[in-house]
C-alpha cells in the first residue's frame, strides 16, 4: 500500500532534548516536504526536499534541520526543541505535485 | 503562491450539495488550483485539481471561472463523512507553502 509513514505518532519531551521525527515513503517520490499545523495559522511548510541531497527552507525553517541522504526518508530534526515547537506536523511527498501526507506527529515540548 | 480566500466557514445538509467557493484573483496563467481536505486532525487528503477547465473525478467536481479567479469545488450529494476542512490553493511553483486555513464544511443529518 502506498504510503507515507511518520513516526512517532506522539511525543511528550522537555526543553533541550534533542528528538528526530522520521519520514519514510514507499512510492519512489522526489519531493518530500514537512509542516507544521497550529490552531488558526493553517498548515505551513517548514522544509523542504526536491531530490535526494537536495533542500530547501520553507516558511517557518527556524529551529529546525532536515536531511535526504536517501529517496524514501526524510527525517525532522529539532536539535534543541523549545515549548513553541509544540505543534502537529505533517510529512507529505509528491511525484507530480499532488501530495501525499502522512498520518502526523504530534509533539508537545514542556 | 497565488493567494486565495475562502469562508472560514459553510453548513450543508446531508444530500444535497455542497458549494465550496475559493478567490484566486492573482492567480497567473501556469498556477494550477488544488483543493485538499482535512478531517479531524488527520493528514490532508487530496480531493482534486484544474488548470482551466472542469474537472470531476469520484470525490468532487471543480468549476473554475473563464478568468480563472476564483473556483468552486462541489461535492454533489454531501455525506457525514465529508464534515471536514477544505483547502483551496493556488502553489506558484507547484508544491505548496501553506495551505491557508481553509473552510470547515459541516454536513448535517
Amino acid at each position: 500500500e502506498a504510503q507515507v509513514t511518520q513516526n512517532p505518532r506522539y511525543l511528550i519531551t522537555v526543553t533541550g532534548k534533542k528528538l528526530t521525527v522520521t519520514c519514510s515513503q514507499n512510492m519512489n517520490h522526489e519531493y518530500m516536504s514537512w509542516y507544521r499545523q497550529d490552531p488558526g495559522l493553517g498548515l505551513r511548510q517548514i522544509y523542504y526536499s526536491m531530490n535526494v541531497e537536495v533542500t530547501d527552507k520553507g516558511d517557518v525553517p527556524e529551529g529546525y534541520k532536515v536531511s535526504r541522504k536517501e529517496k524514501r526518508n526524510f527525517p525532522l530534526i529539532l536539535e534543541s526543541p523549545s515549548p513553541n515547537q509544540t505543534s502537529l506536523y505533517f510529512c507529505a511527498s509528491s511525484s507530480n505535485r499532488v501530495l501525499h501526507f502522512g498520518d502526523g506527529t504530534r509533539l508537545s515540548i514542556l | 503562491d497565488a493567494k486565495t480566500t475562502q469562508p472560514p466557514s459553510m453548513d450543508c445538509a446531508e444530500g444535497r450539495a455542497a458549494n465550496l467557493p475559493c478567490n484566486h484573483s492573482t492567480i497567473s496563467g501556469n498556477e494550477y488550483v488544488y483543493w485538499y481536505r482535512q478531517i479531524h486532525s488527520q493528514g490532508p487528503q487530496y480531493i482534486i485539481h484544474g488548470l482551466k477547465n472542469n474537472e470531476t473525478n469520484e470525490m468532487a467536481s471543480l468549476i473554475i471561472t473563464e478568468d480563472r479567479k476564483s473556483s468552486t469545488l462541489i461535492l454533489p450529494h454531501a455525506t457525514l463523512r465529508d464534515t471536514a476542512v477544505y483547502y483551496c490553493i493556488a502553489p506558484a511553483s507547484g508544491y505548496a507553502l501553506n495551505f491557508g486555513k481553509g473552510t470547515s464544511l459541516l454536513v448535517t443529518p
